[in-house]
């Protein structure tokens, strides 16, 4: 079975500091990884992902994240957060066996609140 | 474009009402998925679709009806719900062949009384 796993449920940051959320995960294959953010009232926007390649993912609005496998990580970081950054971001994750079918499974889910 | 639009945007219903939610892509996407989303929790996946068959249903309770009348469109048809249904449903799409990234519509807010 597959699970993410986000530690904070909230994250405090100045506007202009590095922000980072974080996310862990255990699939049985190799694991595609998703970013996902949702402002009030909205759905979720894709941010990113990681499939293969590259550690380093970039991303929309300056985001990106850093797939680890040995840690078995997919943090996402952006070295300036804006207040406009505040909203709810959900890592999520599916494994890329076939019998995982279409189901990606979320984590809980970091609130982001960027101060001025 | 990566657009899934769903109507309505709000909906409020008694327990003796029936009524659909509605989601339309036009991005050639072959799955369409429905999640519900209680408040500040991770969406929980109802309904999968798949080249419009259903492939994964999460153990949804049979008040929720699910329908695929082509490749565009899905709809959840409602009826009898309880107040504890209320809540965001959300609807995606993804297209297998270009790999499993799932785009989100706005959602429709479900209240009911």
């Amino acid at each position: 079975a597959q699970s993410v796993a986000q530690p904070e449920d909230q994250v405090n940051v100045a506007e202009g500091n590095p922000l980072t959320v974080k996310c862990t995960y255990s699939v049985s294959g190799n694991p595609y990884l998703f970013w996902y953010v949702q402002y009030p009232n909205r759905g979720l926007q894709f941010l990113l992902k990681y499939i293969t390649g590259d550690n380093l993912v970039k991303g929309s609005y300056g985001f990106e994240a850093e797939f680890n496998k040995s840690q078995t990580s997919f943090h996402l970081k952006k070295p300036s957060a804006l207040v406009s950054d505040s909203a709810l971001y959900f890592c999520a994750v599916r494994d890329n066996g076939k019998a995982a079918g279409n189901k990606l499974t979320f984590g809980g889910g970091t609130r982001v609140l960027v101060k001025p | 474009d990566t657009e899934v639009t769903q109507t309505p945007k709000h909906l409020v219903m008694g327990m003796t009402n029936k009524k659909s939610l509605k989601c339309e892509q036009h991005m050639g996407h072959r799955a369409m998925y429905w999640y519900k989303q209680k408040a500040k929790k991770p969406p929980e996946l109802m309904f999968v679709y798949s080249y419009e068959k259903l492939s994964i249903n999460e153990s949804v309770p049979s008040r929720f009806s699910p329908e695929c009348p082509n490749s565009s469109l899905l709809n959840l048809h409602l009826h009898a719900l309880q107040p504890e249904d209320s809540a965001l449903y959300l609807c995606a799409s993804s297209q297998p062949r270009q790999g499993p990234t799932q785009y989100f519509g706005p959602g429709t807010r479900l209240t009911v009384l």
